[in-house]
């Protein structure tokens, strides 16, 4: 089966940097997506890794590791509107079926 | 600017009534999904198309069904609706991994009672 970790909730001060973990046991691997989703809201695509290694996007960083089913989304220079959820998906196969974490619920605080 | 667009924002149906969900993307995606999302246990993956008249199950397709007749439109259908079909359902389309992933629908929040 598929296993996606992430922490439930997180906590961070404006202006500050946050890291948000993910970990994963598939029975395959073709590529990890982050996405961003506000209360009331549908997902919107932040980015996608498959090979190992930082993707960086302005603010948002994506980390990388094959190997150790690992990946990590760095939030910096928070601002209020970071505060979402932040889904890990993998895919774990073909026909793009993408697997989903349970998402991180992150809370930035004046 | 609208991309994926799923026809109801919310929905109230009662039990055993049979519901259909529709969702419409303009990008010409082969890939479509539909996801349900509960608090707790994030997406999961009921049904997903690769290409029209194709369906494949998801992880939880009981009680659903689909139907892909064109290209950019795939449905949702509920046979019997029951209260544990009370959820927040999405829909989304992709055209491969490197063009962004998947673009998701606003969403139907849908309550059988």
């Amino acid at each position: 089966g598929q296993n996606i970790d992430q922490p439930t909730e997180m906590t961070a001060t404006e202006g500050a940097i946050v890291q948000i973990n993910c970990t994963y046991q598939t029975s395959g691997f073709n590529g990890l997506f982050w996405y961003q989703q506000h209360a009331g809201e549908a997902p919107t695509f932040l980015s996608y890794n498959v090979l190992d290694g930082l993707e960086e996007k302005g603010r948002f960083s994506s980390f990388l590791s094959r190997s150790k089913g690992y990946s990590y989304l760095l939030l910096k220079e928070l601002q209020m509107k970071d505060s979402a959820s932040y889904l890990c998906a993998v895919i774990p196969g073909g026909y793009q079926k993408v697997t989903f974490g349970t998402g991180t619920k992150l809370q930035v605080i004046p | 600017d609208v991309k994926v667009t799923q026809s109801s924002r919310y929905l109230v149906k009662r039990t055993g009534e049979k519901v259909f969900l529709e969702c419409v993307q303009d990008m010409d995606h082969e890939n479509m999904f539909w996801y349900r999302q509960d608090p707790g246990l994030g997406l999961r993956l009921i049904y997903f198309s690769y290409d029209v008249k194709m369906k494949e199950k998801g992880d939880i397709p009981e009680g659903y069904s689909v139907s892909r007749e064109k290209k950019e439109r795939f449905s949702l259908i509920l046979e019997s609706a029951s209260t544990n079909q009370t959820s927040m359902y999405l829909c989304a389309s992709s055209g491969g991994t490197g063009n962004g992933g998947y673009t998701f629908g606003s969403g139907t929040r849908l309550t059988v009672v």
